[in-house]
């Protein structure tokens, strides 16, 4: 069964720490892996893309990971900012059918 | 970039009302998306298009319908408004099976009461 699954399902840090997320996926054949970011009440905004080659990509704070071969992901976030408070989705595509697997985020709040 | 507008933040309908959510995006990208999501369950399908008057179905099609006459639009029917239909909508669109360009629209709170 293709699935995706978040840990931790919610995280409070104080600003200016770094945290890790963590994404493991079950979907075959894997395609690619995308973090989104999500303010409340607001769509995803994707931060990084990910295919099977890539081990790493960043996008400013933002540094996702991907070990293909033990289907897990992590988004690191350095030097916490308080805009950083909100839900971290991970979405892994299948390499057939045009299908996405989403996974329920993890809730991220910046503390002060 | 490419930009997703959905037509309304929040709606506010009855129970039994016909309701239309519009979602337009403005490359010229051949997949659309129509997703709900609430507390606790994620992003759910309900529909996908890969070409205008193309539909399928997605995970959780029941009580939707979608329609799709022109490339750049993709409406989300609600043919009776029931209350746990109450959730974030979310369209998005992309082009292609690796999806680079795959943008969210901002997304449709919907209230059914």
């Amino acid at each position: 069964k293709n699935q995706v699954e978040q840990s931790p399902q919610s995280l409070i840090i104080l600003e200016g720490k770094n945290c890790t997320l963590q994404c493991n996926y079950t979907v075959s054949p894997f395609s690619n892996l995308r973090w989104y970011k999500q303010d409340t009440g607001r769509g995803p905004v994707s931060l990084t893309i990910m295919t099977f080659s890539e081990n790493t990509k960043s996008n400013g704070r933002y540094t996702a990971t991907l070990d293909a071969d033990t289907k897990q992901s992590s988004l690191h976030i350095t030097a916490s900012q308080l805009s950083d408070s909100a839900s971290y989705i991970c979405v892994v595509s299948r390499r057939t059918g045009n299908q996405f697997y989403f996974g329920t985020g993890t809730s991220l709040t910046v503390i002060p | 970039d490419v930009k997703v507008t959905q037509s309304s933040r929040y709606l506010v309908k009855r129970t039994g009302e016909k309701v239309f959510l519009e979602c337009v995006q403005d490359m010229d990208h051949e997949n659309m998306f129509w997703y709900r999501q609430d507390p606790g369950l994620g992003l759910r399908l309900i529909y996908f298009s890969y070409d205008v008057k193309m539909k399928e179905k997605g995970d959780i099609p029941e009580g939707y319908s979608v329609s799709r006459e022109k490339k750049e639009r993709f409406s989300l029917i609600l043919e009776s408004a029931s209350t746990n239909q109450t959730s974030m909508y979310l369209c998005a669109a992309g082009i292609g099976a690796e999806n680079y360009g795959y943008t969210f629209g901002s997304g449709t709170r919907l209230t059914v009461v």
